[in-house]
């Protein structure tokens, strides 16, 4: 049974670069979620998708931010001009279902983006 | 609005005693509860849930935890601590209709040989 995976693991960036991340969730999940969680904190909810529809986004999604994910199957997420401000852990998690959402959400190990 | 408080940054506990780490919730209508577990540079891992029927739930280790409706509660449980218990854990809820978890700032619990 593979889980949830991200790549890269790490990634070290100027100010002002671009970078994205990819997520491959388990298998048979339709649902797809991006957060991020900075030192000391829980995880704060980026953006949800259900098969290939992104259908929910945080206020915490500023423009510079954007996530695809094509077939329904694997995601990416985009950040354009980082700032230090985006150094945080970006962790990506799949479930399956419909309606409610109550099945559980399974992580990544998440891809920890520095910016210096 | 919804919001979840894990009053304890810390816990210390004796390993081979019963452990607790706190949570308390405020949501809209009726609740849906998760714990995880975060292991230094992993993801979190699911522990277990609430959703409806009893208010004791059993998860995985052998943690379980206990829904109590009146004081908004769901404070997570075992009844005999290991060493390799000692982790970040995480209380989260989803809010009936949202889709998205709303998580606790952690609570760090230390089991001591």
């Amino acid at each position: 049974d593979t889980g949830v995976s991200q790549n890269p693991r790490h990634k070290i960036t100027k100010r002002g670069q671009n970078v994205t991340f990819r997520c491959d969730p388990i298998s048979e999940h339709n649902r797809l979620y991006w957060y991020r969680q900075t030192l000391g904190q829980g995880p704060e909810f980026l953006t949800y998708f259900q098969n290939e529809a992104q259908l929910e986004k945080s206020r915490l999604l500023s423009d510079r931010f954007s996530a695809e994910r094509p077939k329904g199957s694997f995601s990416t997420l985009e950040i354009q001009r980082t700032e230090q401000g985006d150094s945080a852990m970006y962790l990506c998690a799949s479930s399956l279902g419909q309606g409610g959402g109550n099945q559980p959400q399974h992580f990544g190990d998440g891809t920890r983006l520095s910016i210096l | 609005a919804q919001s979840v408080a894990q009053p304890e940054d810390q816990v210390n506990v004796a390993e081979g005693n019963p452990l607790t780490v706190k949570c308390t919730y405020s949501v809209s209508g009726n609740p849906y509860l998760f714990w995880y577990v975060q292991y230094p540079n992993r993801g979190l891992q699911f522990l277990l849930k609430y959703i409806t029927g009893d208010n004791l739930v059993k998860g995985s280790y052998g943690f379980e935890a206990e829904f109590n409706k009146s004081q908004t509660s769901f404070h997570l449980k075992k009844p005999s601590a290991l060493v390799s218990d000692s982790a970040l854990y995480f209380c989260a809820v989803l809010q009936t209709g949202a889709n998205n978890l709303f998580f606790g700032t952690g609570t760090r619990l230390t089991v001591i040989p």
